[in-house]
């Protein structure tokens, strides 16, 4: 079965700091890898996602992220964050698509300015 | 385009009643999720329709949770009778069928429902 972690629950940084969200996953095979950003009273909103050939993702809003196998982790960056990126961010694996998604707990990113 | 919407975006209820949450996925999508977060956890699987069917109910916690398709549009999930450890955020999600391309297999989400039992 499927797991993934997020080693931190509260994150702060200070506006134009650099951003680096931890993500673990458990799976055997090839996983299919997402970052989702829930923003008060919104829903989630997908970031980015790797399905398969570049490692290294592009997503919206300025955000990467970096698929190590080896290390099993798929985590979350970006350059200068800007006070709206504070939020809550999930990291998730499916492992067939189309199929369920296996959340992480979640990352609460605080900016301070 | 409209999203993935849910109603309603909140409700109290009290120990043994019921509630029905209903989800409108995005138009055209045959694929829809429910999910639930409780008590700041991890968000969690519920189950997934293809169309009006159910084709993974793996998620759902017990028989206190019916969820419907009728005709392959909205779903509604009803809980009966709810319990305290029923509160949480309840959300919904749709993607495409068989589509190929960059947004294939991306799951849309709604702003979820909150429920809380008392």
């Amino acid at each position: 079965a499927q797991s993934v972690t997020q080693p931190d629950i509260h994150i702060t940084v200070s506006e134009g700091a650099s951003l680096e969200l931890r993500c673990n996953y458990s799976y055997g095979a090839t996983p299919y890898l997402f970052w989702y950003v829930q923003s008060p009273g919104q829903g989630l909103q997908l970031l980015l996602k790797y399905f398969s050939g570049d490692t290294l993702v592009q997503g919206i809003k300025g955000f990467e992220a970096e698929f190590k196998r080896s290390q099993s982790s798929f985590n979350l960056r970006k350059p200068s964050v800007h006070w709206s990126d504070a939020a809550e961010y999930f990291c998730a694996v499916g492992a067939v698509p189309g199929n369920k998604l296996v959340f992480g707990a979640g990352t609460i990113l605080r900016v301070k300015s | 385009e409209a999203g993935v919407t849910q109603f309603p975006s909140h409700s109290v209820i009290e120990k043994g009643q019921t509630v029905t949450l209903r989800c409108d996925p995005i138009s055209g999508h045959d694929n829809l999720y429910w999910y639930r977060r409780v008590m700041g956890k991890e968000i969690k699987f519920l189950l997934h329709f293809v169309k009006e069917s159910k084709q993974d109910e793996s998620g759902m916690p017990n028989n206190r949770f019916l969820a419907e398709r009728t005709g392959g549009t909205y779903s509604t999930l009803k809980v009966q009778p709810a319990e305290l450890e029923d509160s949480g955020v309840y959300f919904c999600a749709s993607s495409q069928a068989g589509v190929r391309g960059p947004n294939s297999y991306e799951q849309y989400f709604g702003p979820g429902t909150r429920l809380t039992v008392t």
